[in-house]
């Protein structure tokens, strides 16, 4: 049983440019949560998704972010305009149903530089 | 927004030694879960604490859950050079799934 897919693991962009970010979650989880860490920080919640439905996006900047997981494939985080301060991880973590957030499985991330 | 201060912010110790950090909140959590992250990968959970008063071992891991649902602690005996890494805390407010995440201790062990 695979665990938490991220890829690409690492993503250089120029600024301005498009960033997406994938996450295929484990097999039977259909939660999927997006993280966020600046280095010497510890984690910071962006979106809380189930299949079709973002649940919580209440940690995610209002402009430039948004996330989907469709009913079929992996989650999507898209950063439009990348900026520099968007360069980060970005992690992903998933549960299955019914499931608290305290049972997520955490992916190895995907490392973001905006130059 | 909430915080956890997590202290120390690193740690130099010598391979047997142990080891103790704690997490620290004005807030009241439901849940204390301690995470270990290695270079280049995602948090892996060792602990999770669900009741105040609770201790719970992992192997050379014990971590407890502050009576007052305000702090935890984490120790680790007798420590080895896979130790190294860095170790979060993390905290759940409620019902609410979002995790609120101390800074992290870096565990550096002397050659």
């Amino acid at each position: 049983n695979a665990g938490v897919m991220q890829n690409p693991r690492h993503l250089v962009r120029r600024r301005g440019q498009e960033a997406r970010l994938r996450c295929s979650p484990m097999k039977g989880h259909s939660h999927v949560y997006w993280y966020r860490q600046l280095p010497e920080e510890g984690l910071k919640f962006m979106v809380y998704l189930q299949k079709e439905n973002i649940i919580d996006e209440s940690g995610m900047p209002k402009e430039r972010f948004s996330a989907e997981f469709p009913k079929e494939g992996p989650s999507i985080l898209r950063i439009q305009q990348v900026v520099r301060g968007d360069s980060a991880a970005y992690f992903c973590a998933s549960s299955p149903p019914r499931a608290r957030g305290t049972e997520a499985f955490f992916g190895q991330g995907t490392r973001l530089t905006v130059v | 927004g909430q915080q956890l201060n997590q202290s120390p912010q690193s740690m130099f110790i010598q391979e047997g030694e142990d080891v103790s950090m704690n997490c620290t909140s004005s807030s009241i959590f439901n849940t204390w879960l301690w995470y270990k992250q290695d270079p280049g990968e995602g948090p892996v959970l060792l602990i999770a604490l669900y009741k105040a008063g609770e201790l719970t071992s992992n192997g050379r891991l014990t971590a407890q859950f502050g009576i007052t649902r305000k702090d935890s602690f984490l120790n680790i005996s007798a420590s080895i050079p896979s130790d190294v890494g860095i170790y979060f805390c993390a905290g759940q407010l409620g019902s609410n799934y979002q995790l609120i995440w101390g800074a992290g201790t870096k565990l550096i062990i002397k050659p």
